[in-house]
């Protein structure tokens, strides 16, 4: 079965530096996509970024980029700059066809 | 608010009850998706439906069933529920059904079975 591991539990970071978040999954596939979810306290989900398995290059979103590494299963995400805003829960995601799975999230506290 | 709408907000009822979420997508989205949040198992991909039919199917309980109507809203049934549904059960939509599409979340139903 697929896995996604999110290995801190929480983070910290001070306002306006810069946070890397972890990731590793679990796959035997080699097409499939990968997504940040952040959750702020509302509750309300909300996609950062996405990043296609199949291109190398890795995707940015503004303040969020990420380091996807294929060959490891890594998908960190990197917050720049970080705001008060950006307090929340972050969720990494894979999917493949039917099978989307989440890791069990990192939660985020941003220092001013 | 991302036009995704779900009703209720909150539902609190007994075991062995059965339950209905309803859903709205946005306007123009065909593709609906449900998931679960609860403390015990996290976030579960539930099923997702495309203009009206099945497209993909997660970790949906036999207990549990869904069906997206002809002017897209979407339906989400539990029955004979457990202590262990209470969770927040989020919908989602998106403009196809593809894996890789945006999906846009719902503020989420909370569900307490007492």
């Amino acid at each position: 079965a697929q896995t996604v591991t999110q290995s801190q539990p929480e983070m910290s970071v001070q306002e306006a530096e810069t946070v890397t978040l972890s990731c590793t999954y679990d796959t035997s596939e080699s097409d499939y996509y990968l997504f940040w979810y952040k959750q702020p306290p509302s509750r309300q989900m909300i996609l950062v970024i996405r990043q296609e398995a199949y291109k190398q290059q890795n995707a940015t979103e503004n303040r969020f980029s990420v380091n996807f590494q294929k060959a490891a299963k890594s998908f960190s995400l990197k917050i720049s700059d970080s705001q008060l805003g950006d307090a929340a829960m972050y969720f990494c995601a894979y999917r493949k066809a039917n099978d989307m799975r989440f890791g069990a999230g990192t939660r985020l506290t941003v220092k001013p | 608010d991302s036009g995704v709408t779900q009703t209720p907000k909150h539902l609190i009822t007994a075991t062995g009850q059965r339950v209905t979420l309803r859903c709205s997508p946005r306007s123009g989205d065909l593709s609906v998706y449900w998931y679960q949040q609860s403390l015990d198992q996290g976030l579960q991909f539930l099923i997702q439906y495309y203009n009206g039919e099945e497209r993909a199917k997660g970790n949906i309980l036999e207990r549990f069933s869904a069906q997206q109507f002809p002017d897209l809203h979407s339906e989400l049934n539990l029955s004979s529920l457990e202590l262990g549904d209470s969770a927040l059960y989020f919908c989602a939509s998106s403009v196809g059904g593809r894996a890789f599409d945006t999906q846009y979340f719902g503020p989420g139903t909370r569900l307490t079975v007492l």
